[in-house]
């Protein structure tokens, strides 16, 4: 069974660093994407990027380029997504997904950023 | 960038009504777009791939149709559990896009 399993919530304040996790397991992790999706509260879903574990090509959307990091541990199976200085619009829930046409997704990570 | 837009961005309905929700895309993007359904508080889970292919699983109340512009995702009879809101997903270019979603209610 194909399973993207994400790290718990994150309350942090603004400036602070984050990273966030998405452990695959029951499938290939080397030979899919991995994308990253933000939804902000009460709104839509945003596309931020895509990475391909097995060489970490990674191509971001223009509207997260610079923001944010994406990267990859091949060897514990595992995608990441990370700020270096978080700021208060960054509070919003993360999800990871499977593949170039998003199959399957994570449970997502909420991530706050907070005074 | 590909600009997907959604109508109508909500509806009510009955239980049993046939529902059609339309997804337009910027540019031809041939069959390549997706249709995802969100619960609150819930990852979304995809329907419908390629434009009309169903997702294993997803009951055959549930279909899509359309290419290169325009599309559909049609619900032919409305169930209690269907109330949620819906997403079409573009995978022609990069950046991918999401259309700004329907929300369906009950009436």
């Amino acid at each position: 069974e194909v399973q993207l399993v994400q790290s718990g919530a994150e309350v942090k304040k603004p400036g602070e660093s984050l990273k966030i996790s998405c452990k695959g397991s029951g499938y290939s992790f080397t030979t899919y994407w991995i994308g990253w999706v933000r939804q902000m509260p009460g709104k839509g879903l945003e596309w931020m990027g895509i990475i391909y574990p097995g060489d970490s090509d990674t191509r971001y959307s223009p509207s997260f380029q610079g923001q944010v990091t994406m990267s990859v541990d091949k060897s514990i199976s595992t995608a990441y997504l990370q700020w270096s200085s978080l700021k208060a619009s960054d509070s919003a829930m993360y999800y990871c997904a499977r593949g170039a046409t998003i199959d399957y997704w994570g449970q997502g990570t909420l991530v706050t950023v907070s005074s | 960038d590909i600009q997907m837009t959604q109508s109508p961005s909500s509806l009510s309905a009955s239980v049993g009504d046939r529902v059609t929700i339309t997804c337009r895309a910027s540019q031809g993007i041939r069959n390549d777009l997706d249709w995802y359904q969100q619960k609150p508080g819930k990852a979304p889970k995809r329907l419908v791939y390629e434009a009309s292919s169903l997702q294993s699983g997803v009951p055959s109340r549930f279909s899509g149709s359309g290419s290169g512009t325009e599309f559909t995702l049609t619900i032919s009879s409305l169930q209690p559990e269907d109330f949620a809101t819906y997403y079409c997903l573009q995978h022609n270019t990069y950046p991918r896009t999401f259309g700004p979603g329907t929300r369906v209610d009950i009436k």
